[in-house]
């Protein structure tokens, strides 16, 4: 067990519909990342929070948004889903906001397959 | 911006063997770091080791260790006395302390097989 809690594990759900993703970061990290892994694009960066603000976005669709809440946990909206974001969706949590040397912690993923 | 290329797509080595895992960046930047991460059937992404760019020394952790050539930009990966449950993919990945929002770039991974 990583300490970076990631549900559902699994969420099959159809084309046009919305779903949150939810992550629970490791005991006393501030900041949380979301990373996307798909078969043909491998890990994407999608966005990262610290300490409830937005910090840095990546490849992220506008169909696409998230938060962090007081408590420090994160959550993951996608909607008017397609087909091609079928992926396994990655939250990774980290103390600090810069100068970090040591990698993220992940979490085990969310499944998503949209049929 | 910062790319990783992991030119393997996959590498077999047979159990007790050694395998090294090849990753090449580019970058602009004298200080940074690279990881290799691990992600077995699981799909848990484990942290397998670290390197911090102004360290000439390289990583070791246990049966893996790595070659880092800085100005080379490549950053090996070797598995020594391989195991069964070494079997998985491996991402190198590049990480600036100065970009926002201090990401990680990942290479496109190498799978490691192992025979027994």
């Amino acid at each position: 067990d990583s300490g970076v809690t990631q549900t559902p594990k699994h969420l099959i759900t159809a084309t046009g519909q919305r779903v949150t993703l939810r992550c629970s970061p490791r005991s006393g990290d501030l900041s949380v990342y979301w990373y996307q892994q798909s078969l043909d694009q491998g890990l994407q960066f999608l966005i990262q929070y610290y300490n409830g603000e937005e910090r840095a976005k990546g490849n992220i669709l506008e169909r696409f948004s998230a938060q962090q809440f007081p408590d420090l946990h994160s959550e993951l909206n996608l909607s008017s889903l397609e087909l091609g974001d079928s992926a396994l969706y990655f939250c990774a949590s980290s103390s600090g906001l810069q100068g970090g040397r040591y990698g993220y912690t992940f979490g085990s993923g969310t499944r998503l397959t949209v049929v | 911006a910062q790319t990783v290329t992991q030119s393997q797509p996959e590498m077999s080595v047979q159990e007790a063997e050694t395998v090294t895992l090849s990753c090449t960046y580019d970058t602009s930047e004298s200080d940074y770091y690279l990881f290799w991460y691990k992600q077995p059937p699981s799909r848990q992404m484990i942290l397998v080791i670290r390197q911090e760019a102004y360290k000439q020394q390289n990583a070791t952790e246990n049966r893996f260790s790595v070659n880092f050539q800085k100005a080379a930009k490549s950053f090996s990966l070797k598995i020594s006395d391989s195991q069964l449950g070494d079997a998985a993919m491996y991402f190198c990945a590049y990480r600036s302390p100065r970009a926002a929002g201090n990401k990680l770039t990942f290479g496109g991974g190498t799978r490691v097989l192992v025979k027994p």
